[in-house]
Order: structure tokens, then C-alpha cells, then sequence
């Protein structure tokens, strides 16, 4: 089992639309989890962080976390074709809490 | 505020020669993480790195491969007799920290490893 898994994508989505982004880890100890934007070419970008269950917001973002189920999602609400891009899901893993990524999802906005 | 700085920006090395990247942290932070990434692939973790000690290097490839963060200057990835399939983005990321309060990580621009 992977430590972080995401569905790869594409995920089409049209603009001004939402866009969920979902993530699963395997560390019932992790107690970090971020979402990263990258774009091609380009290196990760930190667009928020979360530690409690929950939601928390951030502008147009949402990152929602559930640690029963071990699950990490990130909603984008009104939808920009500048938010056409891989998003990658990172998790804080095992005894020395590595920070770990899953494979990330290609998100296209089609205006 | 200068963020995490990696230098070279691009290298090109030949077959059996030796890539040394380097990465300077945000200041203040103190703990460096590097990551490779193939085209159209995720971020490989290789290995974590606190001053002057190695936390997790279970990502590193057992030969060939070597970091290391020493009390005064940047951390350094050494890969000696490079081979092609070593060619590849190579990510530094930093932060203050790996538990409680902050511990966003930070990346640098990456290094584009072409192995000739």
C-alpha cells in the first residue's frame, strides 16, 4: 500500500465550477498534511496546510481533513483556468515524519 | 527573504562523471528534504536530512548516491558515476521543523539533471 495515494486524473472541470481533489495515507500517526500546486515545468508551490479535522479555508481553497478515515481533500470554488495545474497531496509519514507526496492529479479548468 | 536556493539550475554531465547539487535553505530552517521527478511523474522522496545528521534515507539508491547538511553552508546531493537514467529534476525543500506548530516545507527551483 502506498503512503499517500491520489487519483492521477485528468480531472476536466469547467470554469467557474468546483474542483475536489481527494487524497488517502496509510500513517495513522500523521498529524501534517499539505496540498502542493505544480505547475509544468515548474516546482511545488504551497497552498495550505492543515493539523485538526476539519475544514479550513483560504480564499477560493478549502482543504478538508478526516483522520478517522484517513482522508484529505481540497476543494477549489470558482474555478480559473490559472488553476489548471498538478495538484500534489503530502503527508508527514512514519517514526521520523518524512514528508511524503502522492503521484498527484492533473486538474484542467476549460473556460 | 530569500527562499530555498538551488544551484546549478540545469547541469549536463557525461556518463561516469559525478553531479553535485546543492541547496541553501530558507534561513532559519533546519531540516532539508530532496526529492527526483521524472517527466509527467510524482516527487520521489530520497532522503531527509537535519544539520550535521541523516533522519531518513530510505529513498536514497544504495550505490552512487549521497547527501549531506553540514553545521555551516548549503546541503549537498553527490551523485558519483552517473548513468542516464539518473537524468532527472532534482527538488530541495526546507522547513523549520518535521512536528507541532509550523511545519510547512518550502521548495527551491530544482536542479534539471541531463545525463549525456
Amino acid at each position: 500500500q502506498k503512503e499517500v495515494e491520489q487519483n492521477s486524473g485528468p480531472l476536466s472541470v469547467p470554469e467557474g465550477a468546483i474542483a475536489s481533489l481527494n487524497c488517502t495515507y496509510s500513517d495513522r500517526g500523521s498529524q501534517s498534511f499539505f496540498w502542493y500546486r505544480q505547475y509544468s515545468g515548474k516546482s511545488p508551490e504551497l497552498i495550505m496546510s492543515i493539523y485538526s479535522n476539519g475544514d479550513k479555508e483560504d480564499g477560493r481553497f478549502t482543504a478538508q481533513l478526516n483522520k478517522a478515515s484517513q482522508y484529505v481533500s481540497l476543494l477549489i470554488r470558482d474555478s480559473q483556468p490559472s488553476d489548471s495545474a498538478t495538484y500534489l497531496c503530502a503527508v508527514r509519514s512514519g517514526r521520523a515524519q518524512k514528508l511524503v507526496f502522492g503521484q498527484g492529479t492533473r486538474l484542467t479548468i476549460n473556460p | 527573504n530569500a527562499g530555498v536556493m538551488q544551484n546549478p539550475r540545469h547541469l549536463v554531465r557525461r556518463r561516469g562523471q559525478e553531479a553535485r547539487l546543492r541547496c541553501s535553505p530558507v534561513k532559519g530552517h533546519s531540516h532539508v528534504y530532496w526529492y527526483r521527478q521524472l517527466p509527467e511523474e510524482g516527487l520521489k522522496f530520497m532522503v531527509y536530512l537535519q544539520k550535521e545528521n541523516i533522519i531518513d534515507e530510505s529513498g536514497m539508491p544504495k550505490e552512487r548516491f549521497s547527501a549531506e547538511f553540514p553545521k555551516e553552508g548549503p546541503s549537498i546531493l553527490r551523485i558519483q558515476q552517473v548513468v542516464r537514467g539518473d537524468s532527472a529534476a532534482y527538488f530541495c525543500a526546507s522547513s523549520p521543523g518535521s512536528a507541532g506548530g509550523n511545519t510547512e516545507a518550502f521548495f527551491g527551483q530544482g536542479t534539471r539533471l541531463t545525463v549525456v
